[in-house]
């Protein structure tokens, strides 16, 4: 079992659209939680760290479940430019910064 | 302030070659990150380093050495190249801990092909 696991997707929604990803991670001792975007043949850029109270920003929204060791991401009003791979990112062990990438979940938004 | 840059863009090795690819932050970064993308398996750490002068493996480090002797730039060597290492490398950095942040800051990748 890989140690994160994302749906591959992709999924493909309406301009406008409300759309939610799910993040399993393995490792009950998981310290970090983060999303990551990634658009076609460029770099990573961190989107969210996600806390243990839930946080938001703009239409973006992660939370965390560790009982069930699960992190989710909603987009509300889905717009074209959020078209992009969706990266669930887990720092595993405490004391040391060595992150653990799912593969990525990927969404069209379409016009 | 360029943040990560990486040379080269792209190349073309054949197997057996050998190649370094240069990662520079002027973010004054202490932890600096080799990981390799390929399709359907996500970014997979090779070597990190947590400052100027160390080195460790992360989850595929075979093929591959690093060397951190300033704390600007993070080299990684392919000392002879096989076709398995064709992949989409990044390198990334990231601020000191007491900075309680993780962001990691990526630079615009390396496209490697082996023949």
């Amino acid at each position: 079992r890989k140690e994160v696991e994302q749906d591959p997707g992709p999924f493909n929604v309406p301009e406008g659209a409300t759309v939610a990803f799910n993040c399993t991670y393995s490792n009950s001792a998981s310290q970090s939680f983060f999303w990551y975007r990634q658009d076609c043949r460029k770099e990573p850029k961190l989107l969210m760290s996600v806390y243990s109270s839930g946080n938001e920003d703009g239409r973006f929204t992660a939370q965390l479940n560790r009982a069930s060791q699960y992190i989710s991401l909603l987009i509300r009003d889905s717009k074209l430019s959020d078209s992009a791979t969706y990266l669930c990112v887990v720092r595993s062990t405490s004391g040391t910064y060595k992150y653990i990438f799912g593969t990525g979940t990927r969404l069209k938004v379409l016009a | 302030n360029a943040g990560v840059t990486q040379t080269p863009k792209f190349r073309v090795l054949k197997t057996g070659q050998s190649m370094t690819l240069l990662c520079a932050q002027d973010m004054n970064h202490e932890y600096m990150y080799w990981y390799r993308q390929d399709p359907g398996m996500g970014l997979r750490l090779i070597h990190y380093s947590v400052g100027e002068g160390t080195t460790a493996k992360g989850e595929v480090p075979d093929g591959y050495n690093v060397s951190r002797l300033k704390k600007q730039n993070f080299l990684l060597g392919l000392e002879s190249a096989a076709p398995s290492q064709t992949s989409v490398y990044f390198c990334a950095s990231k601020p000191p801990t007491n900075y309680n942040r993780e962001t990691q800051y990526f630079g615009p990748g390396t496209r490697l092909l082996v023949l």
